[in-house]
């Protein structure tokens, strides 16, 4: 199984920072990656797939790189609807897998 | 627009079984695969399992294989998660998801029903 690690599991933010999140996978996955953003009680949205790839409707502000083993998520500058946990997923092969997650708190 | 519903959630013993539905709408459900994803409380995303459009083909997680079995009736569109067996680690909310490709990224979810196992 691809074991993929996020770092850090907690980031104390502020409005208007630029946040970079980290995911590693164990093997290459090339950019078959996604992320996600998940709020307490809600389902996780997706904000970016194939590594890079910003989904439809989602802001600009986030972006997404790597390829790989070593990728990143972006937040150009943290807005207050941003506070949230974030999950990057491999869909390079079975089982799929998640990252355990980056939770960001308000510093 | 896509639209997904679990229901079946629930408390139930360790060791007794359930099952949960999703109902889809908004596409077409016979043409894409679907997975079940979990998430324990207070816990990260767990990859549960998943089936082909036209159900031959079925993958699931280490923890769950052998007592979980995934299904689908596309004349219904609905999605289905047989949980035999169940262990207290199974306690979750349990999501279904709709994949463009296979595999791919999840880009609908539904809301999740919450499965508790416990005595």
């Amino acid at each position: 199984d691809i074991q993929m690690t996020q770092s850090p599991s907690t980031l104390s933010t502020s409005v208007g920072d630029r946040v970079t999140i980290t995911c590693r996978a164990s093997q290459s996955i090339s950019s078959w990656l996604a992320w996600y953003q998940q709020k307490p009680g809600k389902a996780p949205k997706l904000l970016i797939y194939k590594a890079s790839e910003l989904e439809s409707g989602v802001p600009s502000r986030f972006s997404g790189g790597g390829s790989g083993t070593e990728f990143t998520l972006i937040i150009s500058s943290l807005q207050p609807d941003d506070f949230a946990t974030y999950y990057c997923q491999q869909y390079d092969s079975y089982p799929i897998t998640f990252g355990q997650g980056t939770r960001l708190e308000i510093k | 627009q896509v639209q997904l519903v679990e229901s079946g959630g629930g408390v139930v013993q360790p060791g007794r079984s359930l099952r949960l539905s999703c109902a889809a709408s908004g596409f077409i459900f016979r043409s894409y695969a679907m997975h079940w994803i979990r998430q324990a409380p207070g816990k990260g995303l767990e990859w549960v399992a998943v089936i082909s459009d036209d159900g031959s083909t079925k993958y699931y997680g280490n923890s769950v294989k052998g007592r979980f079995t995934i299904s689908r009736d596309n004349s219904k569109n609905t999605l289905y998660l047989q949980m035999n067996g169940l262990r207290a680690e199974d306690t979750a909310v349990y999501f279904c998801a709709k994949c463009p490709g296979w595999p791919d990224r999840f880009n609908y979810w539904g809301q999740g029903t919450l499965v508790t196992v416990s005595s």
